[in-house]
């Protein structure tokens, strides 16, 4: 099967970095995103990592990406409050076309 | 500013009685997708549109079909309404070039529930 993990819950204070994981399937997926649903909203893309790459850094976010283990990550420095939300991670499967494969999505809880 | 736009935000159906659900867009996106995502999971795609090109996952039942009438819209139809069709309906688009990173913009999203 073709699933993309992410542990459930995460729960940090305010000012601490929070690091979100996610284990994906596919080898071959050429790109690797981060989106963000906040309760009763759609999904925001925060940023995105090529395969390529190792390491992708904007703003307060890094994104971490470990092929050999399947692994990527995302930091967010100094968490908000507004930073309260649920995480997926998602994989375009290799061998082309549109389908993303969404992770189970990580509940991040920031408290003060 | 550019955005996916879905309507309505909440609808209430009741069981058995047919339902559509619209999305627009202003990107000029030639791909539009269709995901249901119900409580405390993973949005799961149930079909998409590739330009004028239909394409549906294997697994979305035969009660859930798609128009896209022009490049702005794409409406969903579910035609009898179960009670495990009560999910939140997500739209999105994407620009699908070659090589490109083809990222998804989401709309908000319609909350359907089903009496």
């Amino acid at each position: 099967g073709e699933d993309v993990e992410q542990s459930l819950f995460l729960s940090v204070r305010e000012g601490d970095s929070s690091v979100i994981n996610c284990t994906y399937t596919d080898s071959s997926s050429t790109y690797l995103y981060w989106y963000k649903q906040e309760p009763g909203a759609g999904l925001q893309l925060l940023t995105y990592i090529f395969s390529n790459m190792d390491m992708k850094q904007d703003q307060r976010l890094t994104v971490l990406l470990n092929k050999k283990d399947k692994h990527l990550s995302l930091r967010i420095a100094d968490t908000q409050t507004g930073d309260s939300a649920i995480y997926f991670c998602a994989e375009i499967l290799g061998g082309g076309g549109n389908k993303l494969t969404f992770g189970t999505g990580t509940q991040l809880k920031v408290e003060l | 500013d550019a955005m996916v736009i879905q309507n309505p935000r909440y609808q209430v159906t009741q069981f058995g009685k047919p339902v559509t659900l619209s999305c627009s867009q202003t990107l000029n996106h030639n791909v539009m997708y269709w995901y249901q995502q119900k409580s405390s999971q993973a949005p799961k795609l149930l079909f998409h549109y590739y330009d004028k090109d239909f394409n549906n996952e294997a697994d979305t039942p035969d009660n859930f079909q798609s128009r896209r009438p022009n490049t702005s819209f794409c409406f969903l139809d579910i035609r009898s309404p179960g009670l495990g069709d009560a999910a939140m309906y997500l739209c999105a688009t994407s620009r699908e070039l070659a090589g490109g990173s083809n990222e998804q913009f989401f709309g908000p999203g319609t909350r359907l529930t089903v009496l």
